[in-house]
């Protein structure tokens, strides 16, 4: 069993970046593969990039390359995503999962406001 | 890129009796398909994997099939707490999620 906790709601201004964590309890941390998807309000879910710890090679869907960072740090067993020049368009709920492909386990949810 | 469109937009059914959900694939994406349940602010939730593969817990009530290009969600003797907005999603490369069925309880 994994167990996903997130860090906290963020408000940020445009043209600032955002920095959310996901610190997974139980699983071998190295080999999982762990996704960032995200969900504007009333949208779909978003499949942003994922990171297998093992190696730290991340990989990023097309629109968010050069735009998101993805990282993964053994010690404390917690992924990053961050984002930056948000615009209004990035406010959306941010989720952590894991899963090989598909994912069974998710965080609870980081929402992220980018507001002036 | 795979894009995948999933139809219809939004069924209503009544309770007791059987939805089905569809989702298309724009180029095959072989059985690396799974289906998530998401209820008003809460994380989705793993229902079907490897397109027919219940997950841990799901009841059997929900079954998945299709292969390729075409696939499909059914669920049986619907309950009110299956009110929820159903994803597709594919993992044959960089994944991706369909825009979702909103499943209405009459």
């Amino acid at each position: 069993q994994v167990q996903l906790v997130q860090s906290g709601a963020e408000v940020k201004k445009p043209g600032s970046s955002v920095k959310v964590s996901c610190k997974a309890s139980g699983g071998t941390f190295n080999s999982q593969a762990f996704s960032w998807v995200r969900q504007a309000p009333g949208l779909q879910l978003e499949w942003m990039g994922g990171i297998i710890p093992l190696g730290g090679i991340a990989l990023y869907a097309q629109k968010f390359q050069g735009r998101v960072t993805i990282t993964a740090d053994e010690s404390t067993r917690t992924t990053f995503m961050e984002v930056w020049s948000l615009t209004p368009d990035d406010t959306a709920v941010y989720y952590c999962a894991v899963g090989d492909g598909y994912n069974p386990y998710w965080g609870q949810g980081t929402q992220v406001s980018v507001s002036s | 890129e795979i894009v995948m469109t999933q139809s219809p937009a939004t069924l209503s059914v009544s309770p007791g009796e059987t939805a089905t959900l569809s989702c298309r694939a724009s180029q095959s994406v072989s059985s690396k398909l799974a289906w998530y349940q998401q209820k008003p602010g809460q994380a989705p939730r793993l229902l079907i994997y490897d397109a027919s593969t219940r997950a841990t817990g799901i009841p059997a009530r929900f079954s998945g099939s299709g292969s390729g290009t075409e696939f499909s969600l059914t669920i049986s003797s619907l309950q009110s707490d299956d009110l929820a907005v159903y994803y597709c999603q594919h993992y044959n490369g960089w994944p991706a999620f369909g825009q979702g069925t909103r499943l209405d309880i009459k």
